[in-house]
């Protein structure tokens, strides 16, 4: 296991169309987040599932975003209609529910919306 | 809602100097914390967590429940501690702003 991974690492769209990201946690992992980070901010949480229930939405995820955790394992962030303040690092991290709760993050997605 | 603070944005050293992160925080019950750290091209990870009382790297951070905060500190920074440091409330999802740590020859 090499850890989480993302994909696309960066994705370069126009303004309008739609784009997913796929984040693939630590396998033993049931929590799973996504964070948007643009630069000099720290992560701003987006959401998070427990297994395959997503238990908590930010009020920053419009509802042009979209995530899905359909089996308990990978997730999927879409983003509808995007817009160029879209632009961001996509973040996901996962964690086991063992008491510590260490977040694993994986790479990113860079997100360019012209 | 749990929150943190972190009340500086850029902290420069030189290397040998004794360095302080400082993070506040700012709910009731008894908190649980963390420092991630980001280093250059690197992935954000954990650097250490309040409940272990450990030093990773030479860095310790004591919770202080009369000041309301969890600092981090290290006697002696060296070049390769350069990096974005962030405090983070365990089980919330709220990260600190975060602070860039230069560390100067």
């Amino acid at each position: 296991d090499t850890g989480v991974s993302q994909n696309p690492r960066h994705k370069i769209t126009k303004r309008g169309q739609n784009v997913t990201f796929r984040c693939d946690p630590i396998s033993e992992h049931n929590r799973l987040y996504w964070y948007r980070q643009t630069l000099g901010q720290g992560p701003e949480f987006l959401t998070y599932f427990q297994n395959e229930a997503q238990l908590e939405k930010s009020r920053l995820l419009s509802d042009r975003f979209s995530a899905e955790r359909p089996k308990g394992s990978f997730s999927t962030l879409e983003i509808q209609r995007t817009e160029q303040g879209d632009s961001a690092m996509y973040l996901c991290a996962s964690s086991l529910r063992d008491g510590t709760d260490t977040q694993y993050f994986g790479p990113g997605t860079r997100l360019t919306v012209l | 809602a749990q929150r943190v603070t972190q009340p500086e944005k850029l902290l420069s050293v030189f290397k040998g100097a004794p360095v302080e992160l400082k993070c506040n925080y700012s709910y009731s019950g008894s908190p649980e914390l963390f420092w991630y750290v980001q280093y250059s091209r690197q992935r954000l990870q954990l650097l250490l967590r309040h409940i272990s009382r450990e030093s990773i790297k030479g860095f310790t951070a004591d919770l202080n429940k009369g000041e309301t905060s969890f600092h981090l500190k290290k006697p002696f920074a060296q070049e390769e501690d350069s990096a974005m440091y962030y405090c983070a409330p365990h089980n919330d999802m709220r990260f600190g702003a975060g602070t860039r740590l230069t560390v100067k020859p």
